[in-house]
């Protein structure tokens, strides 16, 4: 099946700085990856997303960029603020299991944004 | 985006007894899915609640321990039963209108098993 890594596990940066996280998956047939923010105490919250047939992709401070020969795709966090600190996870959309489609997420990147 | 909520949002239990999380979204969907979040963990799916059949459980993971129901398009719950302290986790519903692209969470229901 599906096996997304991730990296870093943690990442501290300062205020204004940018924050790039990098995860690699397996299946050469996933088509979309998606992005989450976990703040402590709620549900991750989609926050990007980048489907096969695009690059990159950019909303804001927050851009994501994929290379399907390499198997790898990137979130990039510029001019980075307090507020960005959550844990942020990628996924991948993997094979289909008996009901469907499956997202197999990474292991989560802890962000802290210091001011 | 869909508005999904939990109930509860946090419980404590004893060892041996079981619990029911409710999931309710604002509008109807497709699929639902039940996931579990151990402490500083990643996410891992539970199950896949279909519509009028039974759930589709991945590997480790069988119905007479989860149990889930889902009765109409816009509401699932999901059982814990017998509960071990191992269980102690968070427990997210998510939903997915666009047929496996673009799922959403609810806020999740920590449970803390003693």
């Amino acid at each position: 099946g599906e096996n997304v890594e991730q990296h870093p596990s943690t990442l501290s940066v300062q205020e204004g700085d940018s924050a790039v996280i990098k995860c690699t998956y397996s299946d050469s047939a996933s088509n979309y990856f998606p992005w989450y923010k976990q703040e402590l105490g709620k549900g991750p919250q989609l926050i990007i997303d980048i489907r096969s047939n695009v690059g990159e992709k950019k909303d804001q401070r927050i851009a994501v960029t994929l290379n399907k020969t390499a198997k790898h795709f990137s979130l990039h966090i510029t001019e980075t603020q307090p507020e960005d600190s959550a844990v942020y996870f990628c996924a991948a959309l993997g094979p289909l299991n008996n009901a469907g489609n499956m997202l197999t997420f990474g292991g989560g990147t802890r962000l802290m944004v210091k001011p | 985006s869909a508005v999904i909520s939990q109930k509860p949002s946090r419980d404590i239990c004893q060892r041996g007894t079981s619990l029911t999380i409710q999931c309710q979204v604002d509008s109807q969907v497709t699929m639902m899915f039940w996931y579990r979040q151990q402490p500083g963990q990643s996410l891992t799916l539970i199950a896949t609640a279909n519509q009028g059949s039974e759930a589709t459980y991945e590997s480790g993971f069988v119905i007479d321990k989860f149990p889930i129901s889902r009765p109409n398009l816009t509401f699932s719950t999901l059982t814990v039963s017998n509960m071990s302290p191992e269980d102690s986790s968070i427990y997210l519903c998510s939903v997915d209108r666009r047929g496996g692209a673009g799922q959403y969470f609810g806020p999740g229901t920590r449970l803390t098993v003693l």
